[in-house]
């Protein structure tokens, strides 16, 4: 059965750098999230993307992040000058259909767990 | 706003057991999608069962079933016959018509006991 694929499994990162988290969707699928879990606390969403844009946010995804699909199958997350509190889970996520009336249920990677020292 | 709520942060059951996880949301939506997703320790998110809000009848898949309440506002999860695999961090998920994020609850951390 196809998979999200996500790498790394770990990221370890200095305060202050740049991040960059990467998925690889399932190949027929248009629309793409991704969700962070802080340590024991929920899954939040943070984006979600179609058609080559940000279809929508939440209050957690300001512009120390962004998201880009720069060729036809990788899907990726920048976390740009990482702060302590980014440390977390992020998932990505992707579904055939989405936005209003879908209910195609989205397809999680195995997520990244990311580190900040 | 919609809020997901799950009251369980822990539960076991005896392995070949039943066992039910509780979830409660809330919403102003009438029509709305419903998720179980299980989270193995091997981290990975996996669809375990959904139900449609405009749907009376509740969803099964095999040893999985949910019990709906529209009015209640809840939608439990029940694992018939537990098995050691089903072993996981449980989370309810809303999804509304209005856009395609997801809300989570907190999870229920769920042990099988051999």
């Amino acid at each position: 059965e196809p998979e999200v694929t996500q790498t790394p499994s770990h990221q370890v990162t200095q305060m202050g750098q740049e991040v960059i988290l990467r998925c690889v969707p399932i190949s027929n699928h248009l629309y793409f999230y991704w969700y962070r879990q802080i340590l024991g606390q929920k899954v939040e969403f943070l984006v979600s993307f179609y058609n080559n844009e940000i279809s929508e946010k939440s209050e957690i995804f300001d512009d120390q992040f962004s998201v880009e699909r720069p060729d036809g199958s990788n899907f990726t997350l920048k976390i740009r000058s990482t702060k302590l509190e980014d440390s977390a889970m992020y998932f990505c996520a992707s579904s055939r259909t989405g936005g209003a009336y879908s209910n195609q249920p989205q397809h999680f990677g195995d997520g990244t767990r990311l580190s900040i020292l | 706003a919609q809020t997901v709520t799950q009251s369980q942060p822990e539960m076991s059951v005896q392995e070949a057991e039943t066992v039910t996880l509780s979830c409660t949301y809330d919403t102003s939506e009438n029509n709305y999608y419903l998720f179980w997703y299980k989270q193995p320790p091997s981290r990975q998110m996996i669809l375990v069962i959904r139900q449609e809000a405009y749907k009376q009848q509740n969803a099964t898949e095999n040893r999985f079933s949910v019990n709906f309440q529209k009015a209640a506002k809840s939608f439990s999860l029940k694992i018939s016959d537990s098995q050691l695999g089903d072993t996981a961090m449980y989370f309810c998920a809303f999804m509304g018509n209005t856009g395609n994020q997801f809300y989570f609850g907190t999870g229920t951390s769920l042990t099988v006991i051999p």
